[in-house]
């Protein structure tokens, strides 16, 4: 069965340095990738996927995610951080076996300091 | 174009009743899955709706049941509500059978608050 670990709960970074959020999955199959952000009393917006494609995704606001098969991970990254980027970041992993269900990580709050 | 809507935004309800939450999926779109999500964690996927059947359930009891329309909206009804249901309540929709490739678009979510 599929699942997805995100390694961290809270990250913390200055505004104008680089974020780096971690995903490590697991999987049976070739594996599509997720990850979605959610801004205080909002809805859930997708940033980007992997659909075993290119290994290097580029998504939204900046926002980038590498695909390393070697080592089930799927890490989102940022070269500069932005106060509005705070907000809770969720790395999902698609389960073919099951219908195509989504599969969440338990989400990391991204905390910008000025 | 609208995407995802739903309704109400917030509802506090008593221990023991029953409640319907709504959701209209994004123009175009014909299926709609249902999450609940507890605070501080992620989603938890309770089933999805297409061509008006339940398609998938996730681990939830038949307290939780839905419903799809004809024009593909849906609601969720919650039965006996226990406190440990209050929980912030995300609908999605998106085209199709789900593959590897779809993308799913949230609504705001209800705030379910059991008292």
């Amino acid at each position: 069965a599929q699942s997805v670990t995100q390694l961290d709960s809270h990250v913390s970074v200055s505004e104008g340095t680089p974020v780096l959020l971690r995903c490590n999955y697991s999987s049976s199959y070739s594996p599509s990738l997720f990850w979605y952000v959610q801004h205080p009393n909002k809805g859930l917006q997708l940033l980007l996927k992997y659909t075993s494609a290119a290994t290097l995704v580029k998504g939204i606001n900046g926002f980038e995610a590498e695909f390393k098969k070697s080592e089930t991970s799927f890490h989102l990254t940022k070269p500069s951080a932005h106060m509005s980027d705070a907000a809770e970041y969720f790395c999902v992993v698609i389960q073919p076996g099951s219908n195509y269900q989504l599969i969440w990580g338990a989400g990391t709050k991204l905390i910008i300091k000025p | 174009d609208a995407g995802v809507t739903q309704s109400p935004t917030h509802l506090i309800k008593t221990r023991g009743q029953q409640v319907t939450l709504r959701c209209s999926p994004k123009s175009g779109h014909d299926t709609v899955s249902w999450y609940q999500q507890a605070l501080g964690q992620g989603p938890q996927f309770i089933f999805q709706y297409y061509e008006e059947e339940e398609r998938q359930r996730g681990n939830f009891p038949d307290r939780f049941s839905g419903h799809q329309f004809p024009n593909y909206s849906s609601e969720l009804n919650v039965n006996a509500l226990l406190l440990g249901d209050s929980a912030l309540y995300l609908c999605a929709s998106s085209l199709g059978r789900p593959t590897g490739n779809t993308e799913a678009f949230f609504g705001q979510g209800t705030r379910l608050t059991v008292v």
